[in-house]
């Protein structure tokens, strides 16, 4: 119950491209739902984070789209560029976020020029 | 804003020795502190949860007289590998939250890669 389950496990899109990287959890006590960037060698960089409230949220580029019913969420990467390329990792967590964090298996995400 | 740092950003040492890494939440104080352990090509794991001024507490099937964490104050946390193995071996990231936001979210550090000889 406390797994969250990311896929795919690797995506490939050209440049331009429209990535989605989808989640899904059992828990319903999770309130927070973020998205982290990680770079090969580097920590995980916070990207963007939805609480149940709302169904959609965008930062930049970066959407999620949630689905409280479905206990379902995913990231969309408008225009994507090479620079995006990196692995990315859904997460869940309850109590506003300061609870421990359960992440998923992480996406590689390649963006061809 | 919310910025954590690690030190060292890498570390060599011999099997048995001890290392002590640093994690630092450089402009926001964390009042809680995570310690993860990452394996190539694999997601974060939890090690412990540490809350500033009380004992660390650890998950299950991770050492605790092992990984020593000190969460000695709202911008410090350290953790120490004691007689360290090449198993050991990972790179270690901590996360920090606190009063960075009003929504309380993780920020992470750089990581530290351990490589026990």
């Amino acid at each position: 119950q406390q797994q969250v389950k990311q896929s795919p496990q690797s995506l490939i899109v050209q440049k331009g491209g429209i990535p989605i990287i989808n989640c899904a959890y059992e828990n319903t006590a999770f309130d927070y739902f973020p998205w982290y960037q990680q770079f090969p060698g580097k920590g995980p960089a916070l990207l963007i984070a939805i609480r149940p409230d709302v169904s959609e949220k965008k930062e930049g580029r970066f959407t999620i789209s949630f689905n409280k019913s479905a206990k379902q969420f995913s990231l969309h990467i408008m225009d994507s560029q090479p620079g995006d390329s990196a692995t990315y990792f859904c997460a869940a967590s309850n109590q506003g976020g300061s609870e421990k964090l359960v992440f998923g298996k992480g996406t590689k995400l390649t963006v061809n020029p | 804003g919310a910025v954590v740092s690690q030190h060292p950003s890498w570390v060599i040492c011999k099997s048995g020795t001890s290392v002590k890494i640093e994690c630092r939440s450089l402009d926001f104080q964390a009042t809680t502190m995570f310690w993860y352990r990452q394996f190539p090509k694999q997601s974060l794991m939890l090690m412990a949860t540490s809350n500033e001024g009380s004992k660390a507490t650890y998950e299950q099937g991770v050492e605790k007289d092992k990984f020593l964490i000190n969460h000695a104050s709202l911008t410090l946390s350290t953790l120490t590998v004691t007689s360290a193995h090449p198993e050991d071996s990972s790179f270690y990231i901590c996360s920090a939250s606190g009063r960075a936001s009003s929504y309380n979210e993780q920020f992470f550090g750089p990581g530290t890669r351990l490589t026990v000889l």
